[in-house]
């Protein structure tokens, strides 16, 4: 079953709004969680490391107020991505540590700015 | 900092018959891990296979195993008696093990993988 969920997974929004997406981690406690960012056809990219009950370490090029983080316990990260443009259309994946080094991704958000 | 080159952007198989998807990758550490990932269509992350660099032997998965040659930075994969199910985009990633070293992964750029029938 599912490690890892994200809610929404397709959103639609309005230039200028701000739309906010929620990485559970469903079997593991997470006291860090990635979040990535990838365009068609592309890899995944960084853009931050979410911290459970501090603040978030973003990748260099990722606008810290653009993307706000918030890690508030251990089972739930969210991004929120604030103003939005269509330029910051694209899939948003987050991602837990899981057993052995491994990574446990979340099922992908897909954000359309209109 | 770690970088990981997938040179093939796409490459095809036909079914049943074996591929072999490349990696290379740059890093001064001794130690660290190698992860194949494998995205369909659904573009869920699936993790393939994974090898630790202290490990001489090759990683194997049922259908699926490595090459992994340390002194050459090099770390293939592969497809053996390849199925529909296996086309996706694969991913090679880098993560250090050092004590203190970063937790992120550094992924390739993929390789498209198409299965004929």
């Amino acid at each position: 079953g599912a490690v890892v969920s994200q809610h929404p997974s397709w959103v639609i929004c309005k230039s200028g709004t701000s739309v906010k997406i929620e990485c559970r981690s469903l079997d593991f406690q997470a006291t860090t969680m990635f979040w990535y960012r990838q365009f068609p056809k592309q890899s995944l990219m960084l853009m931050a490391t979410s911290n459970e009950g501090s603040k978030a370490t973003y990748e260099q090029g990722v606008e810290k107020d653009k993307f706000l983080i918030n890690h508030a316990s251990l089972t739930l990260s969210t991004l929120t991505v604030t103003s939005a443009h269509p330029e910051d259309s694209s899939f948003y994946i987050c991602s837990v540590p899981g057993l052995l080094a491994t990574r446990y991704f979340g099922p992908g958000t897909r954000l359309t700015v209109t | 900092a770690q970088t990981v080159t997938q040179s093939q952007p796409e490459m095809s198989v036909q079914e049943a018959e074996t591929v072999t998807l490349s990696c290379t990758y740059d890093t001064s550490e001794s130690d660290y891990y190698l992860f194949w990932y494998k995205q369909p269509p659904s573009r869920q992350m699936i993790l393939v296979i994974r090898q630790e660099a202290y490990k001489q032997q090759n990683a194997t998965e049922n259908r699926f195993s490595v090459n992994f040659q340390k002194a050459a930075k090099s770390f293939s994969l592969k497809i053996s008696d390849s199925q529909l199910g296996d086309a996706a985009m694969y991913f090679c990633a880098y993560r250090s093990a050092n004590q203190g070293g970063s937790e992120k992964l550094v992924f390739g750029k993929g390789t498209k993988l198409t299965v004929n029938p």
